[in-house]
């Protein structure tokens, strides 16, 4: 089974502030996913990374894929309310066509 | 968004009940997954589909069965509802290259077991 960590666990900011969060694993992915979840709704798909290196920007979202594709962090830039929410990773390895799914980080960002 | 309606969108329940919830999709997408989402647990693959009628488990399958007829419809089945199964349970959808399976997900059904 492969694992993703995710870090921190938990996040409470300030808007207008910068932070970033991470996404570990000892597996090497084919491909990775970022994606948000708000309270009673599904996960949405932010971005998907394939090549190790990548680097992907959704408006202040920056995505990047680890070299060896083990790793992944997104940083948000200047922080809003409206980018309150869980994000998650998810993995897949090789033609696997199932997902492994990191716990996430719950980001509060205060006005 | 992707065209993926579950149901019901809440349902409270006694033990020893049978459950079926339901996930349908308009986008014709060959594979589909269903996952609950419990704190500290986050989302846990229960089966997933490749295709009509073939189907497979994944890492919490007991108690749970699923079927897919047709492309458009997976059920999932609790046989008999226990407290431990009380938790909001997601449908996913994905029709993505080998390697990058992106999948779009309904808004969740939520499972209360008395």
């Amino acid at each position: 089974t492969q694992l993703l960590e995710q870090s921190p666990q938990f996040l409470s900011i300030q808007e207008g502030e910068n932070l970033t969060v991470y996404c570990n694993s000892s597996s090497v992915f084919s491909s990775l996913q970022w994606y948000r979840q708000e309270p009673g709704e599904g996960p949405v798909l932010l971005v998907t990374v394939v090549t190790g290196g990548e680097v992907k920007k959704l408006k202040r979202l920056t995505f990047q894929f680890g070299d060896a594709r083990k790793d992944s962090s997104l940083h948000i830039t200047a922080a809003q309310p409206g980018d309150t929410g869980l994000y998650l990773c998810a993995g897949a390895v090789g033609s696997n066509y199932k997902l492994t799914f990191g716990k996430g980080t719950l980001l509060t960002v205060n006005p | 968004d992707a065209g993926i309606t579950q149901s019901p969108r809440h349902k409270v329940t006694e033990t020893g009940t049978p459950v079926t919830l339901r996930c349908h999709q308009t986008e014709n997408h060959r594979y589909m997954y269903w996952y609950r989402q419990d704190p500290g647990h986050g989302l846990r693959l229960i089966h997933y589909s490749y295709g009509v009628k073939d189907t497979d488990k994944g890492e919490v399958s007991d108690g749970y069965s699923v079927s897919r007829s047709k492309t458009e419809d997976f059920l999932l089945t609790l046989e008999s509802a226990t407290s431990s199964q009380t938790s909001v349970y997601f449908c996913a959808i994905s029709e993505s290259p080998a390697g990058v399976h992106e999948q779009y997900f309904g808004p969740g059904t939520r499972l209360t077991v008395t």
